[in-house]
């Protein structure tokens, strides 16, 4: 099975709304990273966490390493939000290798 | 800052051609080089990892090959380019967090 398992697999939200992404591991994931590729394909680091949360503006990202999941909160929807939101995560024997979920596709309506 | 150069933006090649894509990275020493490739609509595949000048280690095997020439310098690149060889390609550096380059877009006919 997927060690990183991301859901939803697709979302689409209205312009303003709020929205919450979630990463499951199968893996003994010690940081997490979220990404955003917009539609043009340039990949955005969101966030680097070790285990707690971090926020910054209208993005908040938590990972519980005992758990074994990571959120990603989106408040007040913008369009630019719109695109492919993708988790990885680094467990302790990864050999610098980064587990990738398959990713959200995240349109926004205005 | 850091900056991330990768070239060409975009590439449309002949099945059994020679491909040679490449990175630069300003603004940082020594850090980790990696190549990522990207199916349409697919998720993201390591290719190859470098934590040293010289030294370049590989993920997977895709008839691709990857050298660090200069510390702030990667390049990918096949003698003979395949039909699945077409797909996005990615640098990215990292230290702890990684970011990636703007991307290489292959096609290959």
């Amino acid at each position: 099975g997927d060690k990183v398992k991301q859901s939803p697999s697709a979302l689409s939200l209205q312009e303003g709304t709020n929205s919450a992404l979630r990463c499951n591991f199968s893996i003994a994931a010690t940081t997490v990273q979220w990404f955003l590729q917009n539609p043009r394909g340039s990949l955005m680091n969101l966030f680097y966490l070790v285990p707690g949360t971090k926020e910054n503006g209208r993005l908040k990202s938590a990972f519980d390493s005992k758990e074994s999941y990571s959120t990603l909160h989106i408040r007040d929807a913008q369009l630019e939000d719109s695109g492919t939101y993708f988790c990885a995560a680094e467990a302790a024997d990864s050999n610098y290798q980064l587990i990738w979920g398959s990713g959200t596709k995240l349109i926004i309506k205005p | 800052a850091q900056t991330i150069h990768q070239w060409p933006v975009a590439e449309i090649k002949a099945v059994g051609s020679p491909l040679s894509l490449g990175c630069t990275i300003k603004g940082k020493s020594s850090p980790n080089l990696y190549w990522y490739w990207q199916a349409t609509g697919g998720t993201l595949q390591q290719l190859f990892y470098s934590i040293t000048v010289g030294q370049v280690e590989s993920v997977v095997q895709l008839n691709l090959s990857a050298s660090r020439p200069k510390d702030d310098q990667f390049i990918l690149s096949t003698e003979k380019l395949l039909l699945s060889h077409s797909g996005f390609y990615l640098c990215a550096w990292s230290l702890r967090a990684l970011y990636f380059g703007s991307g290489t877009r292959l096609t290959v006919l």
